[in-house]
């Protein structure tokens, strides 16, 4: 089925630890984004990627780093975890930057740290 | 800069019931406006959109119209039912700059049989 793949859809990480959130959409989108989403808080944009070969921060970058692999996969990386980061965290897609289509959103990966 | 408010949930509605949730907006010019659902662990799913004034999005039995002088986007249905139980959001995205989405907070929405 067409549309954006997270992997994983859980994961419990112990405070310091590393781990990277793979993405992966079949539309042929050009741009996607990374945001994560808190109760009382809404949808935070973490990183995006308007096109292939460039990345941006959002509003609350601290504490990740992003690569856009290629035109189909988008990664987020937690270097070293925190309890703060728990979180779920939803990665998006959309067919240009300019935004008239709306998002596709992937299922997301719930993130616990310890 | 531009913000979106949603209404405060829960909503809780009888099946049938009529359904509005309010949207209303602050940007520049014209943006795009969308509204997103939410189920149960699940990501967010388009749901409507409209691009320009007097535009009226549809889908699934639902409507919203984009009113500029109002700057509103409220989301109607005529007859809910318990399956539209779920998380409804309000987006635009600015006509320029770097293109990034607005979010509302999310309007929770309950129906009962």
């Amino acid at each position: 089925n067409a549309g954006v793949t997270q992997t994983p859809k859980f994961q419990v990480l112990k405070t310091g630890q590393s781990m990277t959130l793979q993405c992966a959409q079949d539309m042929n989108h050009n741009s996607m984004y990374w945001y994560r989403q808190d109760p009382g808080m809404g949808l935070r944009l973490i990183y995006y990627s308007a096109s292939e070969g460039t990345t941006d921060k959002g509003e609350v970058p601290n504490g990740y780093n992003v690569s856009r692999l290629n035109k189909r996969e988008f990664s987020l990386r937690l270097e070293s975890a925190a309890p703060s980061q728990t979180s779920v965290y939803f990665c998006a897609s959309q067919i240009t930057r300019t935004g008239r289509d709306g998002y596709t959103f992937g299922s997301g990966t719930r993130l616990t740290v310890v | 800069g531009n913000s979106v408010t949603q209404m405060e949930g829960p909503v809780t509605l009888s099946e049938e019931a009529f359904l509005t949730i309010n949207c209303t907006y602050t940007a520049t010019g014209y943006p795009s406006l969308f509204w997103y659902v939410q189920y149960p662990g699940e990501g967010l799913q388009l749901l409507l959109k409209a691009t320009k004034a007097d535009d009226k999005g549809s889908n699934k039995g639902f409507e919203a119209t984009y009113r500029k002088e109002t700057t509103s986007f409220h989301l109607e249905k005529g007859s809910v039912q318990v399956s539209d139980s779920a998380v409804y959001f309000c987006a635009l995205t600015p006509l320029g700059g770097s293109y990034i989405p607005t979010f509302g907070r999310g309007t929770s929405l309950i129906v009962h049989p």
